[in-house]
């Protein structure tokens, strides 16, 4: 599986678009990129996943670059219960997930 | 649905000891996994099954067994619980086993070994 490179941490004002960035430079063909977040203390939550296209769904946007090295998460308002830590992955190995550090978000009001 | 139910939410169990957390899903998803969260990290894949009667290894399944004689069931066991499980351990299931399924959590067990 490909590695991902994602920022520690990161602020965003209530009610603001989130967006968190995702490198995977050394994606293949067959690789999902996947999200998933960690409130505190509870089990992680699927948010979304791509393969080449954007995809929305009720919770977010992903935006995956056309060379598919680097990805987006966009939480287009993001609420105070938005806050924990998001997991980018990529996978081919389906139910293998390989979760890196991910990134802390903190909604602030 | 009640998703993916974990058993029990919390334990503290001596060094030697054995015992099973249990995990179950009324999903009739065919993957089940296991995975532990140690305090700081993300999680690790311990031992995951693709169906009813067939398990495989992950990538620190040292020291736990686990079993799927139904669909529904993924038992967990420690078999001479160590102070380095200590761990939270989530149980995960999804529908099919490619890499378009997404995962399914339960809530966690909390296990402490003294």
């Amino acid at each position: 599986d490909a590695k991902t490179t994602q920022p520690t941490s990161m602020d965003c004002a209530e009610g603001r678009a989130a967006n968190l960035p995702c490198n995977h430079s050394t994606i293949s063909g067959n690789e999902y990129v996947y999200w998933y977040r960690q409130i505190h203390s509870q089990g992680p939550q699927y948010i979304i996943h791509g393969l080449k296209n954007n995809e929305t769904n009720e919770m977010a946007s992903l935006i995956i670059t056309e060379d598919r090295k680097s990805s987006t998460l966009i939480l287009p308002h993001a609420t105070l219960r938005d806050t924990a830590v998001y997991y980018c992955i990529v996978n081919n190995q389906g139910g293998k997930l390989i979760f890196g550090q991910g990134t802390e978000l903190s909604v602030k009001p | 649905n009640a998703g993916v139910t974990q058993t029990p939410k919390f334990q503290v169990l001596k060094t030697g000891q054995s015992m099973t957390l249990q995990c179950a899903q009324d999903m009739n998803h065919e993957y089940m996994s296991w995975y532990r969260q140690d305090p700081g990290m993300g999680l690790r894949l311990i031992h995951y099954s693709v169906g009813a009667g067939i398990t495989d290894q992950g990538e620190v399944p040292n020291g736990y067994n686990v079993s799927r004689s139904t669909t529904e069931d993924f038992p967990l066991r420690l078999l001479s619980a160590a102070p380095s499980q200590t761990s939270v351990y989530f149980c995960a299931s999804s529908y099919g086993i490619g890499s378009s399924y997404e995962q399914y959590f339960g809530p966690g067990t909390r296990l402490t070994v003294t």
